[in-house]
């Protein structure tokens, strides 16, 4: 069975507090992805990697930063927390190359105060 | 500007009705659309598309894609109270690995 884990369902954090979300997947994927995901909004990509120490900025990366220092772990990093990144984090991993589909964790849902 | 555009935003049926939900796209290197099916924890993948013209089926739903007109429907029969869901589109394009999504359609089905 695929599967993608995240940490935590859910977290709640203070603002100025430094988050990490720490997303893992058993399936062998070389691409992982953090959305964030907002009412109204749908999915927006935040980043997304498609190898081990290799990132690159999605749509909307300010304020956040990731690692991915082994190919099954993807981190999603708020180095100082405000109220505006409360919400939905979702990651996802796929395999490279054409057409492939994604695969999604559960979710984080983030609550900033 | 590169975009998905979902609609309706919310839709209300009953039990048995059929609802066809609209997804269009303006992206600069398509690859293929994509429809999930969002509940209370993360997307789960219903169908991929990346030919027009050729229907895609699982069950009471399925979809297809225009790619000359820029969009594509999906269609759920005989609708069921566990219909209920956010419906989210997505298109992946060439040459990077990203995905854009729509904000989803939100359908209610009553009993």
């Amino acid at each position: 069975d695929v599967k993608v884990t995240q940490s935590s369902r859910y977290l709640v954090k203070r603002t100025g507090e430094k988050v990490f979300l720490e997303c893992v997947q058993d399936m062998d994927h070389e691409n992982m992805f953090w959305y964030r995901q907002d009412p109204g909004l749908g999915l927006r990509l935040i980043y997304f990697s498609y190898d081990v120490k290799m990132k690159e900025k999605g749509d909307i990366p300010e304020g956040y930063s990731v690692s991915r220092e082994k190919k099954e772990r993807f981190s999603l990093i708020l180095e100082s927390a405000s109220t505006n990144q409360t919400s939905m984090y979702l990651c996802a991993s796929s395999f490279a190359g054409p057409s492939y589909e994604q695969y999604f964790g559960p979710g984080t849902r983030l609550t900033v105060t | 500007e590169d975009k998905v555009v979902q609609s309706p935003l919310s839709l209300v049926v009953h039990e048995g009705d059929t609802v066809t939900l609209n997804c269009s796209y303006e992206v600069t290197n398509f690859r293929s659309l994509l429809w999930y099916k969002q509940e209370k924890k993360a997307p789960t993948f219903l169908f991929m598309l990346t030919s027009s013209g050729i229907e895609k089926k699982s069950g009471r739903l399925s979809s297809i894609l225009d790619k000359k007109e820029l969009f594509s429907i999906l269609n759920i029969t005989a609708t069921q109270t566990g219909d209920s869901a956010v419906y989210l589109c997505a298109v992946e394009e060439y040459n990077n690995n990203d995905m854009r999504f729509g904000a989803g359609t939100r359908l209610t089905v009553k009993p």
